[in-house]
């Protein structure tokens, strides 16, 4: 069966630090790689997505992803985080032309001013 | 303004008593889905629906039902809650069957069953 595991469940960083996420996938086929942010009590907002090209994508607010096919791996970056990153991040894999989408257990980022 | 409501946002009650959440999207999303969050565990997906009047499970549909009669609209069904499904649900939505596109999620509706 799919499963996507998130390595790190809670991770805290001061200012300025560089942030990096695991996210790892178990599924043979080809997939659509997905990292959605939950900001404390918002819902899920898509910070970036993976379906096919360049590998490293860019998304919002300074994130980034690399799809490492070998690995089976999606880890996302930050070079630099700040204070206003602090929450929820959720790595999401579905398989092309399912309407199944799996979610990581979640990584709760805490970023200290 | 583009969103996915939901209703209510906060439910309490009894084990056994029928209840439904709604879900509505006003964006002409052909897919619609159910997850609930706990933690720990991450979103899982309840049900899902590619079109009207076509469902289709996740990977915890044990306990729940849902239809979609109209495009819309995807409520969930409770029909006798019992306490663990205490939890946070979200509806989301999307064009396409959610392979290709985001999902647009609700605001969550957190559920007490006591």
């Amino acid at each position: 069966a799919q499963s996507v595991s998130q390595h790190n469940h809670h991770v805290i960083l001061s200012e300025a630090a560089s942030l990096e996420l695991g996210c790892n996938y178990s599924y043979g086929g080809t997939v659509n790689l997905f990292w959605y942010v939950q900001y404390p009590g918002q819902h899920l907002q898509l910070l970036l997505k993976y379906f096919s090209g360049d590998p490293l994508v860019k998304g919002i607010k300074g994130f980034e992803a690399e799809f490492i096919k070998s690995k089976f791996s999606f880890n996302l970056r930050k070079p630099s985080v700040q204070w206003s990153d602090t929450a929820e991040y959720f790595c999401a894999v579905n398989t092309r032309n399912t309407g199944k989408l799996i979610f990581g257990q979640g990584t709760t980022l805490q970023v200290k001013p | 303004e583009a969103q996915v409501t939901q209703n209510p946002r906060y439910l309490i009650t009894v084990t056994g008593k029928k209840l439904t959440v709604t879900c509505s999207q006003n964006m002409n999303h052909e897919y619609m889905s159910w997850y609930r969050q706990d933690p720990g565990l991450g979103l899982r997906q309840i049900y899902y629906s590619m079109n009207v009047e076509v469902t289709d499970k996740g990977d915890v549909p044990e306990g729940y039902k849902v239809s979609r009669k109209e495009k819309r609209n995807f409520p969930l069904i409770l029909e006798s809650p019992s306490p663990n499904q205490t939890s946070l649900y979200f509806c989301a939505s999307s064009t396409d069957r959610g392979s290709y596109n985001e999902q647009f999620f609700g605001p969550g509706t957190r559920l007490t069953v006591l």
